[in-house]
């Protein structure tokens, strides 16, 4: 099974709700990844969970809040959003730094948000 | 810096025909892996090929090639008898080992003319 599944789909929120993001994963891949997309541009890496520990966050904004709950679970927790956050959120996984080897990261198929 | 560039904002190809799509990087260090991924219109990224960087043999999967020069820092892709479904945006990306952080170029639009 090579599947990353992202919930929802679609979500339309407004700038006061608080909604979460929720992606799963059971390949036993230790790395997971929250991405930014916008249309016909490429991923901006988010956040990176290593061994389920936040390793690299990109300076996001703090109304983006990541959690990862075990090592198949990514969530991420949004509030007070702006209309400039709408775009395609993916989630990613990858077998991470096993004695120094890397692997391909396998993508969800993200959820679009639409902020109002 | 580590940077991806993908000089090539759109590309198109006739169908049952070759294409090339070009992707440079730089980055100082010696071991990484590098990859072609594919996104459809509205759809899933998914993963097309991947080059160990310590390997000389370009990589293959069925229709689809690399061509890797490492001294120059190129990795191109190339598609061999191009089908509609190839029609897609194609984001070459390389992987440092050991840190887990992707690095993305900016993509070219592929076009596939019936």
């Amino acid at each position: 099974d090579t599947e990353v599944t992202q919930t929802p789909k679609h979500l339309v929120m407004g700038m006061t709700n608080k909604k979460s993001l929720k992606c799963e994963q059971h390949m036993g891949h230790r790395a997971m990844y929250w991405y930014k997309q916008k249309a016909k541009k490429p991923p901006e890496l988010m956040f990176v969970y290593s061994y389920e520990k936040l390793s690299i966050n990109e300076s996001v904004p703090s109304r983006f809040s990541p959690e990862c709950p075990n090592s198949s679970l990514l969530n991420l927790h949004l509030h007070a959003l702006q209309p400039e956050d709408s775009a395609l959120y993916l989630c990613a996984s990858s077998q991470g730094d096993t004695g120094g080897q890397t692997y391909e990261q396998y993508f969800g198929p993200g959820t679009r948000l639409t902020v109002t | 810096a580590q940077t991806v560039t993908q000089s090539q904002p759109e590309m198109s190809v006739q169908e049952a025909e070759t294409v090339t799509l070009s992707c440079t990087y730089d980055t100082s260090e010696s071991d990484y892996y590098l990859f072609w991924y594919k996104q459809p219109p509205s759809r899933q990224m998914i993963l097309v090929i991947r080059q160990e960087a310590y390997k000389q043999q370009n990589a293959t999967e069925n229709r689809f090639s690399v061509n890797f020069q490492k001294a120059a820092k190129s990795f191109s892709l190339k598609i061999s008898d191009s089908q509609l479904g190839d029609a897609a945006m194609y984001f070459c990306a390389y992987n440092l080992v050991p840190a887990n952080q992707f690095y993305f170029g900016t993509g070219t639009s592929l076009t596939v003319i019936p």
